[in-house]
Formats: C-alpha cells, sequence, structure tokens
C-alpha cells in the first residue's frame, strides 16, 4: 500500500528560525495537504495543493506539491513560539483516501 | 469557514459499557465523514468511512460490530464504541468532506 516518509521526526528551534520539514512518498498522490496539530485537538488544514509543481503560500507557510508528485515539503519562516505543534502531510492517490505521515513535533524556544 | 464539532470531548466509562460520540458539521452539510484514531505521539489512523443514507465502510482490521457508525444526516455521524475494553481508549476524531477534510477537536476515550 501507499506509504509516506516524514521527516523530521522532532525539531528544536529558536524562536526566529526558519523551519522546514518534508514528506516523500512511494507512489504518486494527486494531492498534498499540510495540517498542524495542538495538544489534545484536532489536525486543522494548513495548505491544500492539487498539481505537480505547484507553490502556495499561507502567511510564513510554504508549501510545495513535487513534480515527480511522490513529495512534498512545508517551510515556516520567522517560526514564533505559537508555532509550537505537531505538522502532518497528507496525501491523497487514487484510493481516494488521504494518507498521514508520521507527523513533525516542531518545539520553539523564545 | 468548515467548523465540525465532537462530542463529548473527553468520557470516562467503565469496563463492558458503550459510548457514543457525535460529530457534527456546524457550518456546511457533509455527505462523507471519517473517523480517525490516533495513540499517543502517533499519526491519525483511518477507521472508517461514514456515507450519509448508506452503510460505512470500515478499513482492514477495524471491527464494524464494536465500532458502530450511523450517519443519519447531513451534518451528524455518531461512532459508537460497544462493550467498552480498557485497550479501546484512545483519542477519537472525525472529519467531514467539503472541499477537503475538516476535523474535530477530538475525542478522549478512557476505559477503566
Amino acid at each position: 500500500g501507499q506509504q509516506l516518509n516524514q521527516s523530521p521526526q522532532s525539531m528544536f528551534i529558536q524562536e526566529g528560525e526558519d523551519v522546514s520539514m518534508n514528506c516523500t512518498s512511494s507512489s504518486i498522490f494527486n494531492t498534498w495537504l499540510w495540517y498542524k496539530q495542538d495538544p489534545g485537538e484536532g489536525p486543522v488544514l494548513l495548505i491544500a495543493l492539487y498539481k505537480a509543481g505547484e507553490l502556495t503560500s499561507n502567511g510564513r507557510l510554504t508549501a510545495q506539491f513535487g513534480i515527480t508528485r511522490k513529495d512534498s515539503f512545508l517551510n515556516i519562516s520567522a517560526s514564533i513560539p505559537s508555532d509550537v505543534g505537531i505538522y502532518f502531510c497528507a496525501g491523497r492517490g487514487n484510493t481516494g483516501k488521504l494518507i498521514f505521515g508520521q507527523g513533525t513535533t516542531l518545539q520553539v524556544k523564545p | 469557514g468548515a467548523v465540525v464539532s465532537q462530542h463529548p470531548s473527553r468520557v470516562i466509562c467503565k469496563s463492558g459499557t458503550s459510548v457514543k460520540i457525535e460529530c457534527r458539521s456546524l457550518d456546511f452539510q457533509a455527505t462523507t465523514m471519517f473517523w480517525y484514531r490516533q495513540f499517543p505521539k502517533k499519526s491519525l489512523m483511518l477507521m472508517a468511512t461514514s456515507n450519509e443514507g448508506s452503510k460505512a465502510t470500515y478499513e482492514q482490521g477495524v471491527e464494524k460490530d464494536k465500532f458502530l457508525i450511523n450517519h443519519a444526516s447531513l451534518t451528524l455521524s455518531t461512532l459508537t464504541v460497544t462493550s467498552a475494553h480498557p485497550e479501546d481508549s484512545s483519542f477519537y476524531i472525525c472529519s467531514a468532506l467539503r472541499t477537503e477534510q475538516f476535523f474535530g477537536p477530538g475525542t478522549r476515550l478512557t476505559v477503566l
């Protein structure tokens, strides 16, 4: 079945630094999504990507749909303490189901 | 926006009892809703796809008689954990499909 590999697993950075995380798939996806989950809450949709090569921004967040359709990255610029949380990538292939990555735990030191 | 609510937010029950969790789409109608389970520090695991007016589609390994799903209206899906046991303790999250999946805040189930 389709598998997603998300990295890094965790990051501990200084406030103001930029952050980058990525996901790779063993097969092609038609859609890439990035969610953020705060402790004890459900995931919140940050960015949705639908075309290979697409680059989309949402405030300080930027995500890209890889040309090969097997990868995506999320960048966060000038991190702030409220960026703390777990970031999940999710891909949708021909089955129509969302496949989630393992998550990247981000901690920001003020 | 696309707001999804869940009720209750947390529940503690005794082993052997049944627990019902509600998932509502508050500002849109959702033909399709999803139920996920999440273990501590783990990713989301899809349990089943709930379709309004028809039977839910369960993922492999998920017991349909244990996790009863009812999607009786375009804004409400329910998950009932029947004869709950301590191993059913988990964080249950629903999502509703609009353009994409929008998630509820989750329900923390603890079975004693």
